[in-house]
């Protein structure tokens, strides 16, 4: 079974532009999570996406936006690129996320740089 | 409000080792409890998790963790250490939220193994 699937790896953006990341879960898997990672902040919740609908969101600002298909892949989007915003994203699927217990399985992430 | 303290951002030990990665949680509802570990350029993965029934839970690697809720404590633990356990570990808290969990992480504790 191919786990979770992030594209691309490595990102290079300047200030002010916008980015768009995907995430392919595990097959059957139907909940998606993002994360940010960063050396100061630590791994943030960004938001989930279950059955293409928006469940939970974390304290970011509306820059941060994302969308699930009907096939369970997942974008996020970060439009207007901050400094601040260079970090690891991780995206994590799991069957359901509903009742918490449910493993989540990571993606490897994707590196993204913002000069 | 929900919170994970890992005490100590690093850890040393030499190989053989007992390890020792201390988590404390704050959680107003029943808490779910994770360990992850994350090596260099890749995503998490789940070493176990805590969710009902027996406190003393045993996950891969030959890690185990203790959930002891009058000292609301998650450490982990591993009899000897090898020197691929070198990584970050993160304890994880989740929280139910509109339906779905939102997972608090610690900062993270890094694992150095000495030879």
């Amino acid at each position: 079974k191919a786990g979770v699937t992030q594209t691309p790896r490595y990102l290079i953006k300047t200030r002010g532009q916008q980015v768009t990341l995907s995430c392919s879960p595990i097959s059957g898997h139907r909940s998606v999570s993002w994360y940010q990672q960063t050396p100061g902040q630590g791994l943030q919740f960004l938001f989930e996406y279950f059955s293409e609908t928006q469940r939970n969101k974390g304290n970011f600002p509306g820059r941060f936006s994302g969308r699930q298909f009907s096939n369970s892949r997942s974008e996020m989007n970060v439009s207007t690129l901050e400094l601040g915003d260079s970090a690891l994203y991780l995206c994590a699927s799991s069957i359901h996320w509903t009742s918490g217990q449910e493993t989540q399985y990571f993606g490897p992430g994707t590196r993204l740089l913002v000069l | 409000a929900q919170s994970v303290t890992q005490l100590g951002s690093h850890v040393s030990v030499s190989e053989g080792a007992l390890v020792l990665l201390r988590c404390n949680y704050s959680s107003s509802v029943p808490p779910y409890l994770f360990w992850y570990v994350q090596y260099p350029n890749q995503g998490l993965q789940l070493l176990l998790k805590y969710t009902t029934g027996a406190t003393l839970v045993k996950g891969i690697n030959g890690f185990e963790a203790e959930f002891k809720k009058s000292e609301t404590s998650f450490h982990l633990t591993k009899p000897s250490a090898h020197m691929s356990d070198a990584a970050e570990y993160f304890c994880a808290v989740s929280f139910p939220s509109g339906g779905s969990y939102i997972p608090t992480f610690g900062r993270g504790t890094s694992l150095i193994v000495h030879p």
